[in-house]
């Protein structure tokens, strides 16, 4: 079963904020989420990770349920360059890390 | 520059024949991982190695064989591919707590 469940696609304008969903209802009280993001079929690049708190950097924020079940990441104002598949992911036993299989991002003009 | 550099970028291949595909980074990170990736599948982890000479098995092993006797590299081993194996394979490395990933460029496999 899949550790995390993602819509397929999303469209947001630009300038305005993408709000990307993501379930996790099964995951355990240690296990990590993680968000990447993949552009064409470049490696995955690193956005944003949590365990229990809304955390903000840079690039976005993480809201984080308090039953932990599901999250949303937060691009604050979407460029037409954050087009792009954005992977919502669980850290489970500190190594094993299990991808979704992701949102398609549109942000348009 | 920090990076992960995978060889080959792209590579078509018959059923059976033994192949490696190369991973290195030059960060000196202790965690490294394979992946493969299919269409709507998302990446899928085949396997992990900790440190040296430590590795373990992620979610699709199967077919897969891999070896990381310096802390730099990390080869994926396929013993006798399948077509079944065809596919987009990322290489990634990390260290420490947060475990943040920096993803190599693909090797695109075909296997006829």
């Amino acid at each position: 079963d899949a550790k995390t469940t993602q819509p397929p696609s999303m469209d947001c304008a630009e300038g305005r904020a993408a709000n990307l969903p993501c379930n996790h209802s099964t995951i355990s009280g240690n296990e990590y989420v993680y968000w990447y993001r993949q552009i064409h079929s470049q490696g995955p690049q690193y956005i944003i990770h949590g365990l229990k708190n809304n955390e903000t950097n840079e690039m976005a924020s993480l809201i984080i349920t308090e039953d932990r079940k599901s999250s949303t990441l937060i691009l604050p104002h979407a460029t037409l360059r954050d087009t792009a598949v954005y992977y919502c992911i669980v850290r489970a036993n500190f190594n094993k890390f299990y991808f979704g299989s992701g949102t398609k991002l549109n942000v348009k003009p | 520059e920090a990076q992960v550099t995978q060889n080959p970028r792209y590579l078509i291949t018959v059923t059976g024949k033994k192949l490696t595909v190369t991973c290195s980074q030059n960060m000196n990170h202790e965690y490294m991982s394979w992946y493969r990736q299919d269409p709507g599948l998302g990446l899928r982890q085949i396997y992990y190695s900790m440190n040296v000479e430590v590795t373990d098995k992620g979610d699709v092993p199967e077919g897969y064989k891999v070896s990381r006797k310096e802390k730099r590299n990390f080869p994926l081993i396929l013993e006798s591919p399948s077509p079944n194996q065809t596919s987009l394979y990322f290489c990634a490395s990390s260290w420490g707590d947060r475990n943040i990933q920096y993803f190599g460029a693909g090797t695109r496999l075909s296997v006829l």
